[in-house]
């Protein structure tokens, strides 16, 4: 089945520095990878849509400086949470679409984020 | 806007029962995707069963089956003979069918948290 990797798993960072998760598709080829955020016993709420080689679509009320997507390659999209802040720990999840089953979205493990 | 709602906030089942998740949605498009993810305590987002809505036959994955009503907008999960693995977060999603700008998003649920006792 298709497999979707993140790095890191766990990361706890100090208050204003950035921060960057990677999203690894590794057996199929990723036109497009999402990026979510999820709180406790929430369901996911879509951040960004990345297209390889074009610009992350970002949702209303996220904003674009804070969060910097790159999806430079088929294979790799990266998340940068910049001068992050307490208010941004949480649990971050990328998923990734194939080109071959484009109506399926796979989905990576996670990335918990603890600022502080 | 496309919705996707799930009134079950926790549900629970014993050990080799059978159980129904439910899910209804609201859509104008007459094309589209249907999913369910299991979400268990490792958090890894899990693809149960997929559901092309231009299908009238429901998908089935071993003891995971849905019941798709189009008419009725509703898209209800069945685990039969329920195992303790089976525990875990489940989120309904829908996609559209169609391509290109925000038809790509998946709409999720609020999620069911399943219990299952032994």
């Amino acid at each position: 089945g298709a497999v979707v990797s993140q790095h890191p798993s766990r990361v706890i960072c100090k208050s204003g520095t950035s921060v960057k998760i990677e999203c690894r598709s590794l057996d199929f080829q990723a036109t497009t990878m999402f990026w979510y955020r999820q709180f406790p016993k929430k369901s996911l709420m879509l951040m960004a849509t990345s297209n390889e080689g074009s610009k992350a679509t970002y949702e209303q009320g996220v904003e674009k400086d804070k969060f910097l997507i790159n999806h430079a390659s088929l294979t790799l999209s990266t998340l940068t949470v910049t001068s992050a802040h307490p208010e941004d720990s949480s649990f971050y999840i990328c998923s990734a679409r194939s080109i071959e089953s484009r109506e399926t979205q796979y989905f990576g493990p996670g990335t918990r984020l603890l600022v502080l | 806007a496309q919705t996707v709602t799930q009134s079950q906030p926790e549900m629970s089942v014993q050990e080799a029962e059978t159980v129904t998740l439910s899910c209804t949605y609201d859509t104008s498009e007459s094309d589209y995707y249907l999913f369910w993810y299991k979400q268990p305590p490792s958090r890894q987002m899990i693809l149960v069963i997929r559901q092309e809505a231009y299908k009238q036959q429901n998908a089935t994955e071993n003891r995971f089956s849905v019941n798709f009503q189009k008419a009725a907008k509703s898209f209800s999960l069945k685990i039969s003979d329920s195992q303790l693995g089976d525990a875990a977060m489940y989120f309904c999603a829908y996609r559209s069918a169609r391509y290109g700008g925000a038809t790509n998003k998946l709409i999720f649920g609020t999620g069911t948290l399943l219990a299952v006792q032994p």
